[in-house]
């Protein structure tokens, strides 16, 4: 079945610093990809998405390619900050309707020090 | 900025009872799901509902659980007999009929002694 797997955490880095998080998803056909963030004791909060191929999300300084021949979707940012440090989840979801169900990766805590 | 609502924030139960979380869903929203992350593992589909019934089901969603659009602004999902396994964080979403839309509440954590 349809699944995505993103790097362990976590992820420990200095203010200022280069973020990768790794995710790779595997999916029949073309599914829309989604990077979605959890700050302590809130929601889930769509970060950003990519629904075809090639195609690059980006959001408050973060980015993410949708490459179609590595299956990955991996999540970057030039120079990070204290308040960037949250859960960060890769999602997909197989088909283009309202009420298809995201599948999630494990989720990556980030933390950010100053 | 609408907000999806989830209480309580946090429930403990006794294993074999009934208990039965609520969500508000953003008032314009048609699509509504359910979603529960076991500690430290992934976030899991469990459920959407549109027009008043399920739309798609997960293998989680066997028959103890139910869920119910009990009025124009509730979304409930009620776990007949829980178990030490229910243990979770649950989290309710909406959606629009537009992609993708999902607006995902603050999670009620469910805590099965």
């Amino acid at each position: 079945g349809d699944s995505v797997t993103q790097m362990e955490g976590p992820v420990t880095l200095s203010e200022e610093a280069f973020l990768t998080i790794n995710c790779t998803y595997t999916a029949t056909g073309y599914p829309s990809l989604f990077w979605y963030v959890q700050y302590p004791g809130e929601g889930l909060q769509l970060l950003l998405k990519a629904t075809k191929a090639d195609d690059k999300g980006s959001n408050k300084g973060f980015e993410a390619t949708y490459r179609k021949e590595t299956t990955s979707f991996h999540l970057e940012k030039g120079s990070v900050q204290v308040s960037d440090s949250a859960v960060y989840f890769c999602a997909l979801r197989a088909l283009h309707q309202a009420g298809t169900a995201l599948i999630f990766g494990k989720g990556t805590t980030l933390s950010v020090s100053s | 900025e609408p907000e999806v609502t989830q209480t309580p924030s946090h429930q403990v139960t006794q294993m074999g009872q009934e208990v039965i979380l609520r969500c508000v869903p953003i008032s314009n929203h048609l699509y509504f799901y359910w979603y529960r992350q076991i500690l430290g593992q992934k976030v899991e589909f469990l459920v959407s509902f549109y027009n008043n019934e399920i739309s798609e089901k997960s293998e989680i969603f066997d028959d103890q659980f139910s869920v119910e659009r009990p009025d124009g602004s509730n979304f409930t999902l009620k776990i007949r007999s829980t178990k030490l396994e229910d243990s979770a964080m649950y989290f309710c979403a909406s959606s629009e009929a537009s992609y993708p839309g999902y607006t995902f509440g603050s999670g009620t954590r469910l805590t099965v002694v």
